[in-house]
């Protein structure tokens, strides 16, 4: 069965630093999502992205965050400078269109920050 | 934009009773998909509701949407450990979630 595979599982990384979250979507999908869920909260929406273009995001994917599809595979998530309270569970997913189809998720991609 | 709330945040059950979980919006919605997280897992899709009053089973889960297609609920009768997790109500397309309700089961 097809899945999205989300790398690393699990990444520490300092204060001030820069992180990749990497995702591969299900090769068909045209639309790509990402959200983070701090420890015990609900699963808050990031950024969604079609035609290598965001086309919704929320307050919280501010400046320091990026997202890009750089080789038509890959689906990254870039925070430029890492603060502690970006410690979280950021899990992508991709749908085959934007509505009525489910969204695959991966299994996620733990960052502590230190 | 679109935004939805659910109810309860929190419910916990003997293992056997019944368990019910709202979804509310402000907004009419086009159509509403339901998700459940295990503990230390990642949401995964459970239905989807399209049209008015719409009612769907899954084994011993019934999802209903409203006339007004501003409201949902998730029921599950005669809950089983299994059960257990936090179940995501969100509008298609948008996919943003609502806060979910977490159902602990007492064996």
């Amino acid at each position: 069965e097809p899945e999205v595979t989300q790398t690393p599982s699990h990444q520490v990384t300092q204060m001030g630093q820069e992180v990749i979250l990497r995702c591969v979507p299900i090769s068909n999908h045209l639309y790509f999502y990402w959200y983070r869920q701090i420890l015990g909260q609900k699963v808050e929406f990031l950024v969604s992205f079609y035609n290598n273009e965001i086309s919704e995001k929320s307050e919280i994917f501010d400046d320091q965050f990026s997202v890009e599809r750089p080789d038509g595979s890959n689906f990254t998530l870039k925070i430029r400078s890492t603060k502690l309270e970006d410690s979280a569970m950021y899990f992508c997913a991709s749908s085959e269109k934007n509505r009525n189809t489910e969204a695959f998720f991966g299994q996620g991609t733990r960052l502590t920050v230190v | 934009g679109q935004q939805v709330m659910q109810i309860p945040q929190y419910q916990h059950v003997q293992e056997g009773e019944d368990f019910t979980t709202y979804c509310n919006s402000s907004t009419t919605l086009s159509n509403i998909q339901w998700y459940k997280q295990r503990p230390g897992g990642h949401p995964v899709f459970l239905i989807q509701l399209v049209k008015s009053g719409e009612v769907k089973k899954q084994k011993r889960l019934t999802f209903q949407f409203g006339e007004a297609k501003k409201n949902s609920s998730l029921h599950i009768t005669a809950t089983q450990t299994t059960d257990v997790g936090t179940y995501f109500c969100a509008p298609s397309g948008k996919l943003i979630f609502g806060q979910g309700t977490t159902l602990q089961v007492k064996p």
